[in-house]
């Protein structure tokens, strides 16, 4: 079965500085996709990226960016110009089927 | 569109009693789910359906019942309450059964407290 490790339960950024959140996964297959979801406190779940398995290229949205490494099974979050609506639960998350981490809870210190 | 729905948003159950998590979803989405979320766990699958009339065990399917007699609802079912089934309830859709990239539309979650 698929794995997900988050060996960062908690971790801290000042606001307007970079932050880089870890995960590593287990897996046998070749095709698979990788997400990166946030829960604020309302406990909604966002989805923040996504990255398909395939593709060499990391994915990047706005802020948010992958540090994506296949052969060490390897998917980063970095979140540039950390704001305070930063701070929240982020869950890395494998899938098929859709298997979550333990998740890294964020603060950003104003 | 209302996206997903869950209700009720909290409740307090006694060991023993059953009841009923409603969840639905106005998208036309065949692949539906539910997870539980607990402390320090992270979010973990309970049971997952491709499609009405199906409906397959996830990580932690003990305790709980499911059917899919429609496409935009999908029920669980706590049989009788144990105090383990304390948590957050997450149900979740997405549009496609196969493959792994859709992106999955979460509910707002139902806090279940069981005394």
């Amino acid at each position: 079965a698929q794995t997900v490790t988050q060996s960062q339960p908690e971790m801290s950024v000042q606001e307007a500085e970079t932050v880089t959140l870890s995960c590593t996964y287990d897996t046998s297959e070749s095709d698979y996709y990788l997400f990166w979801y946030k829960q604020p406190p309302s406990r909604q779940m966002i989805l923040v990226i996504r990255q398909e398995a395939y593709k060499q290229q990391n994915a990047t949205e706005n802020r948010f960016s992958v540090n994506f490494q296949k052969a060490a099974k390897s998917f980063s979050l970095k979140i540039s110009d950390s704001q305070l609506g930063d701070a929240a639960m982020y869950f890395c998350a494998y899938s098929p089927p859709l298997v979550f981490g333990k998740g890294t809870r964020l603060s950003v210190i104003a | 569109n209302a996206g997903v729905t869950q209700t009720p948003k909290f409740q307090v159950l006694k060991t023993g009693q059953s009841m009923t998590l409603q969840c639905a979803q106005d998208m036309n989405h065949e692949y539906m789910s539910w997870y539980r979320q607990d402390p320090g766990m992270g979010l973990r699958l309970i049971h997952y359906s491709v499609g009405a009339g199906i409906t397959d065990q996830g990580e932690v399917p003990n305790g709980y019942n499911v059917s899919r007699s429609t496409t935009e609802d999908f029920p669980l079912r706590l049989l009788s309450a144990a105090p383990s089934q304390t948590s957050v309830y997450f149900c979740a859709s997405s549009s496609r059964t196969s493959g792994g990239a859709e992106t999955q539309y979460f509910g707002p979650g139902t806090r279940l407290l069981v005394l």
